[in-house]
Formats: C-alpha cells, structure tokens, sequence
C-alpha cells in the first residue's frame, strides 16, 4: 500500500508568481487534508476535503490560496501572487472515513515552497 | 480554544538514556483524540499513536511509551534506551468533536537528538 505523495518536492519561485501542488493520497482514503508549517512550528491546517466536496477552510487560507479535489482522488493546491511570508513546507495528509472521531490521518513528504 | 503546548523545545540525550517528552492540551471537549507524530530530517510526518479521551490506560509499543492524565491533561512520551534513529522533532497533536471536528492542532514541537 503506498502513502501519500505529493509533487513538487520542492519549489522555488519569485514573489508575485503562481504556485500549484499537487497530492496524491493513499488510494480509497476519502478525505484529504492541507497543512502549512512553517520553520520551527507545528503544521497548521489549511482545508479538508471529504471526496470531491471541500468541507472546511481555515482562515489562513486567503484569497490567494484555492485548493481543488475534482474527482475524490487526487488534490491541488494553489497560490496565487505569492509572497514571501508563503515561504512553508505544506503538507498533504490522507485519512479513511471513519466512525466518529477514530481516523488517523496520514502525511505525505511535503512540499516546500521557498518565495524569494 | 484548543491549545497543544510543548514546552520542551530541544532535548539532547546520550544514546540508550531514557527521555520523556511532555504534552500539555487544553479543550473544552470531553471527547478527543490525542496524537504523536514522528518528522525526521526528511520532513514527512510519521504517524506513532492515537489515544481517545475516554481511554487513560498508559500504552507501551517496544521502546515506546505513553502516559495519559486527564487530570493534568497530559499526554507525555516516553522513549526507553534511546538511539541514533529517535533523533527527529516530536509533534503532540489534538482532535476534538467541536466545530472544525477534523482538523489536527499541533504543538510546536520537540526536536530531540540522540547522541551516539
């Protein structure tokens, strides 16, 4: 069973351009989570999808920022204008749907974006 | 407001020491689920435990060991025999049954170094 990938790896870009990621979750896992962390912080969600319906949306995630599930499987995220303050690793986690509270969610090796 | 604090930042060890990573959470919540990730120097976050609020039994896994209070609520981790390989930031994580139910809340992290 392979886990979550996600693509770039990495990915360097200069202020003002437009970034998209892409993640690939464990395969049948039907929600799919977004996360930014910063150096020397703990991950900080950004949005979750369940299927193709995009549930929750942190307010982290200004108009700049647009993530899409259009099938249920794989996820894009992208930013737009970006800034240097965008400079994170984000990260992609994928997790079954679960009774109640019980999934565990899993995370990919992440992206990290570098704005100069 | 959820609250994972790790006050803990670094912490280095000699190999085979014994060391104890402190977890403390806030949440108005009676039911949750309390969790510990692994991030190596590679980034991707390595799922290690997941305890429901209604479970106080402490867990061994191996080196591994857990201790749940909800009367302090704290989750700590304990490694027992430390080596090389437990070098890596330890996050404690919360998920709680209120609004935004499927979202992970981080603490900010230990990054221990085992030291050969």
């Amino acid at each position: 069973d392979t886990g979550v990938s996600q693509d770039p790896r990495h990915k360097i870009t200069k202020r003002g351009q437009n970034v998209t990621f892409r993640c690939d979750p464990i395969s049948e896992h039907n929600r799919l989570y977004w996360y930014r962390q910063t150096l020397g912080q703990g991950p900080e969600f950004l949005t979750y999808f369940q299927n193709e319906a995009q549930l929750e949306k942190s307010r982290l995630l200004s108009d700049r920022f647009s993530a899409e599930r259009p099938k249920g499987s794989f996820s894009t995220l992208e930013i737009q204008r970006t800034e240097q303050g965008d400079s994170a690793m984000y990260l992609c986690a994928s997790s079954e749907l679960a009774g109640g509270l019980q999934e565990t969610q899993y995370f990919g090796p992440g992206t990290r974006l570098l704005v100069l | 407001a959820q609250k994972v604090t790790q006050a803990q930042t670094e912490i280095s060890v000699v190999e085979k020491e014994d060391v104890t990573l402190d977890c403390v959470y806030e949440t108005r919540d009676t039911t949750y689920y309390l969790f510990w990730y692994k991030q190596p120097p590679s980034g991707e976050l390595v799922f290690l435990i997941r305890r429901n609020s209604f479970d106080e039994q402490n867990e061994i896994s191996g080196r591994y060991s857990w201790n749940f209070q909800k009367s302090t609520s704290s989750f700590n981790f304990t490694i027992t025999a430390s080596q090389v390989v437990d070098s890596a930031v330890y996050f404690c994580a919360l998920r709680y049954s209120g609004a935004g139910s499927y979202q992970l809340t981080f603490g900010k992290g230990t990054k221990l170094s085992v030291i050969p």
